[in-house]
């Protein structure tokens, strides 16, 4: 168990519909990332929060978004769901902010888009 | 471009034996790490090895790093049916960068 938890662990819903995956990192950790793995793309970094403020954008597109609360979890919004957005959906989180150090992940959103 | 490739794509050995799995890289690097997914699972890390050593062990894994030639090589020893899984290496640059990880070793272990 890394202590990084995912929700919700599976998630079916509609093109065109809206959804909300949930992080809540390690204790002690301050940084949030979020993946996308599919079997074309492979593991896609997305978003990186530290301490509540956005720190680093990888292959992100315009129809997601992420927030961190002050509290640390942290949320990613897939909008205008896609059939090519089905995917797993990873959480990290480490303890700085500069993405050199061990990362540790959820068990991931399983997300199918029908 | 993919920082990180790793290479084979999937490897299947017997129990018992050693598995040897590859990665390379394009750019300068703070350090580079090894993690595993089981499938459908969120990975876990194994070992990170920084860019100023050269080999590292940890219970039956043997982690090399060698940056002349951009490469790490991950060995595991008697391997179990247990260590089945995907093996990615993941890189970690100099300034800032976040994580790049390679499309994975898928390893296959049969008893």
């Amino acid at each position: 168990d890394s202590g990084v938890t995912q929700t919700p662990k599976h998630l079916i819903t509609a093109t065109g519909q809206r959804v909300t995956l949930r992080c809540s990192p390690r204790s002690g950790d301050l940084s949030v990332y979020w993946y996308q793995q599919s079997l074309d793309q492979g593991l896609q970094f997305l978003i990186q929060y530290y301490n509540g403020e956005e720190r680093a954008k990888g292959n992100i597109l315009e129809r997601f978004s992420a927030q961190q609360f002050p509290d640390l979890h942290s949320e990613l919004n897939l909008s205008s769901l896609e059939l090519g957005d089905s995917a797993l959906y990873f959480c990290a989180s480490s303890v700085g902010l500069n993405g050199q150090e061990t990362q540790y992940f959820g068990p991931g959103t399983r997300l199918l888009v029908l | 471009s993919q920082q990180g490739e790793e290479d084979p794509q999937a490897l299947s050995i017997q129990e018992g034996e050693n598995a040897t799995m590859n990665c390379s890289y394009k750019t300068s690097i703070n350090n580079l790490q090894w993690y595993r997914q089981n499938s459908g699972r969120g990975l876990v890390h194994l070992i990170l090895i920084r860019s100023n050593e050269r080999e590292k062990h940890s219970g039956r894994l043997r982690v090399t790093l060698d940056t002349s030639k951009k490469s790490s090589s991950l060995l595991i020893t008697a391997s179990r049916a247990a260590d089945t899984a995907s093996y990615f290496c993941a890189t970690a640059g100099n300034y800032g960068q976040n994580f790049v990880f390679g499309p994975g070793t898928r390893l296959s272990v049969l008893p």
